[in-house]
């Protein structure tokens, strides 16, 4: 069972558009999300993260959506570069101990960006 | 600052091999994970160990062993490696005072034939 769901496997965006990169979330005790991006042959690394006590969290040209009602959060990358090219992947967790600290994550979306 | 650290990056093993990943990590973090990404099935959590001296068992811990050594290094074992065992793993480390934010090592490509 899915708790951290990315429905798009893969986007393709031009060149200085807007990249919106969707996650789904089941657990209604998650109360912190992350985006990690992975380049190939790399480790994922740390992009944006919300807290669910926020609804929008900004960071250049990242900003983090969360619709808490809907489960719902959505990465927007504005405006796209052709190094954005990469996978990302949508993370949750639910308080600080134990096992519902620890981080789930989504399948990815491996992201385009063409020239 | 190196992070997180792991060795080897690549590694080919016979069906029924033992070998063992190691991860070391040199921000002083509690907390260490072990993960395994596979096509199509995003990252899945083996082992992790919330502070020195503790393992429990994640997602996927079936045939694997975890050693935390000390605060530094967390190593992953497969004992009798299976070709299901080829995959990418990645091992992870994160402090509560930053967050919920983990940070990884770069990936170890370990192919079971």
């Amino acid at each position: 069972d899915q708790q951290v769901k990315q429905n798009s496997p893969s986007l393709s965006v031009q060149e200085g558009r807007i990249s919106i990169l969707n996650c789904d979330y089941t657990n209604s005790m998650f109360d912190y999300f992350l985006w990690y991006k992975k380049y190939p042959a790399e480790g994922p690394t740390f992009l944006i993260s919300i807290s669910s006590i926020k609804d929008k969290n900004e960071d250049g040209r990242f900003t983090v959506f969360l619709n808490k009602s809907a489960k719902h959060l959505s990465l927007h990358i504005v405006p796209s570069q052709p190094g954005d090219s990469a996978v990302y992947f949508c993370a949750a967790s639910g308080g600080y101990g134990g096992s519902q600290g620890n981080l789930i994550f989504g399948k990815g979306t491996k992201l385009s960006v063409k020239p | 600052n190196a992070g997180v650290t792991q060795t080897p990056k690549f590694q080919v093993l016979k069906t029924g091999q033992s070998m063992t990943l190691q991860c070391a990590q040199d921000m002083n973090h509690n907390s260490m994970y072990w993960y395994r990404q596979d096509p199509g099935m995003g990252l899945r959590l083996i082992y992790y160990s919330a502070s020195e001296g503790t393992t429990d068992k994640g997602e996927v811990p079936n045939g694997y062993n975890v050693s935390r050594l000390n605060k530094r290094e967390f190593s992953l074992r497969l004992e009798s490696a299976a070709p299901s065992q080829t995959s990418v793993y990645f091992c992870a480390s994160r402090t509560y005072i930053a967050g919920n934010t983990i940070y990884f090592g770069e990936g170890s490509w370990l192919t079971v034939v």
